[in-house]
């Protein structure tokens, strides 16, 4: 049963904190992907990662940073939280994009900056 | 700009059939997904359509046609459980996935 893990389902924390979100997937895919979510708007893709050590801006990467020294894993960073980063994050992992295969997802982390 | 057009909420009845429409103006096409979310939940994938045409799968269809820049996503006999979120995401020229905003579908009993 393929899986791909987030490290936490609800965190808080203190805007100007250094956040760090991890996923994890078994599947040996490619590409992996960070999202956010929020009511009324699509996924919007933050970074995504095509190779370990491998990374590529999306369309909001204003704030985050990321890191992926293995394959299976790849972390999301906030530099130091605010308050318009409480959102839905979502972990996606994909084989190589000419395959058009579906991505896989995470449980999502509900993260709330105070 | 690429774009995906969804209507927010639909609502339909335990029983019957609805549904969901998905236009897209997107930088080349590669494929479109369509995906359900429960509330809290991951998304999971539900069908790909990269031919015109409509793909049956058990209660679920999906349908496209290229030239209109649209899709549709058919659900029969519904159950409640399939009270939940249709996204809608095409695969552009850059095999980047561009989301709709999805589609919050409520059946009442």
């Amino acid at each position: 049963d393929v899986k791909v893990t987030q490290s936490s389902r609800y965190l808080v924390k203190r805007t100007g904190e250094k956040v760090f979100l991890e996923c994890v997937q078994d599947m040996d895919h490619e590409n992996m992907f960070w999202y956010r979510q929020d009511p009324g708007l699509g996924l919007r893709l933050i970074y995504f990662s095509y190779d370990v050590k491998m990374k590529e801006k999306g369309d909001i990467p204003e704030g985050y940073s990321v890191s992926r020294e293995k394959k299976e894993r790849f972390s999301l960073i906030l530099e130091s939280a605010s308050t318009n980063q409480t959102s839905m994050y979502l972990c996606a992992s994909s084989p190589l994009a000419e395959l058009n295969t579906e991505a896989f997802f995470g449980q999502g982390t509900r993260l709330t900056v105070v | 700009g690429q774009n995906i057009d969804q209507p927010t909420e639909m609502t339909a009845t335990e029983g019957a059939i609805v549904q969901i429409n998905c236009t897209y103006q997107t930088s080349g096409f590669n494929g479109l997904f369509w995906y359900q979310q429960h509330a809290g939940e991951a998304p999971t994938f539900l069908s790909y359509n990269v031919l015109d045409g409509l793909e049956e799968k058990g209660r679920f269809s999906s349908f496209l046609s290229r030239s209109k820049g649209y899709s549709y996503l058919l659900l029969k006999e519904l159950q409640m459980k399939d009270s939940a979120s249709y996204l809608c995401a095409v695969l552009d020229s850059n095999y980047q996935l561009i989301w709709g905003a999805g589609t919050k579908l409520i059946i009442k009993p």
